[in-house]
């Protein structure tokens, strides 16, 4: 049974980078069938995809055009995790934030962590 | 990017009573394959969302069986054939045909 557990800060200044952590357990983050992603969820945007990372061969990440500029999704195989990075953070970032598990073949988010409201104030 | 318009926002609905909602996308989830790339997902108050629907019709594994997806192209939708108090909640559907995953605005289901 795979859990996805998240860590970090609710609470961020503007400029300030967001780093939040996601722990895997039950399964790799290497596995070759899946994907490591992170979304997000506010009232003015909804639900939106962030992006991925995950291993076929190599380590690959894809980026939502809206934060490519400022996102890092990095593995951690040494902690079996993966981490979000936001640089120059606004108040149009505050969000919940989740990681979640994304399977290659069948098209599918299975596994969601609990999610981390993350709000970004002066 | 791929958008995904949702109807109703709100849905009132009556235990044992059949309930339905839409999803339209921008363009075709229609794969070669046979495949339409389209999933649907519930949120309960208080919770992460979890899966229901995959590929536009396949039921998730644990979902009841009162859940069903249908539709093909741009047009698809969930239906619960009898609901129950335990189905409230915001549904949301997803298209999985190419990044950025995009998802619909969400279908508020209360009793």
């Amino acid at each position: 049974h795979v859990q996805l557990q998240q860590s970090g800060p609710g609470l961020m200044k503007p400029s300030q980078t967001l780093s939040l952590t996601c722990a895997i357990s039950g399964d790799s983050v290497s596995s070759n069938s899946v994907a490591w992603s992170w979304v997000r969820q506010s009232p003015s945007r909804g639900l939106e995809w962030l992006g991925r990372t995950y291993y076929m061969s190599k380590w690959n990440t894809d980026y939502a055009v809206s934060v490519k500029s400022r996102i890092t999704i990095n593995p951690d195989t040494s902690k079996n995790q993966f981490s979000l990075q936001l640089n120059s953070v606004t108040p149009e970032d505050t969000a919940v934030y989740y990681c979640a598990r994304w399977r290659h073949l069948e098209h599918y988010f299975d596994y969601w962590a609990q999610g981390t409201l993350v709000t970004v104030s002066s | 990017d791929i958008v995904m318009t949702q109807s109703p926002l709100s849905l009132p609905v009556t235990p044992g009573e059949p309930a339905s909602i839409s999803c339209r996308s921008s363009q075709s989830l229609l794969q070669s394959n046979g495949y339409n790339y389209v999933d649907w997902y519930l949120q309960k108050p208080g919770q992460s969302p979890q899966l229901l629907i995959y590929t536009g019709s396949s039921r998730a594994s644990g979902v009841p069986d009162r859940f069903s997806g249908s539709g093909s192209g741009t047009d698809f939708t969930l239906e619960i054939s009898r609901v129950e108090a335990e189905d409230v909640g915001v549904y949301f559907c997803m298209q999985t045909l190419q990044t950025p995953l995009t998802f619909g605005g969400g279908t508020k289901v209360e009793i």
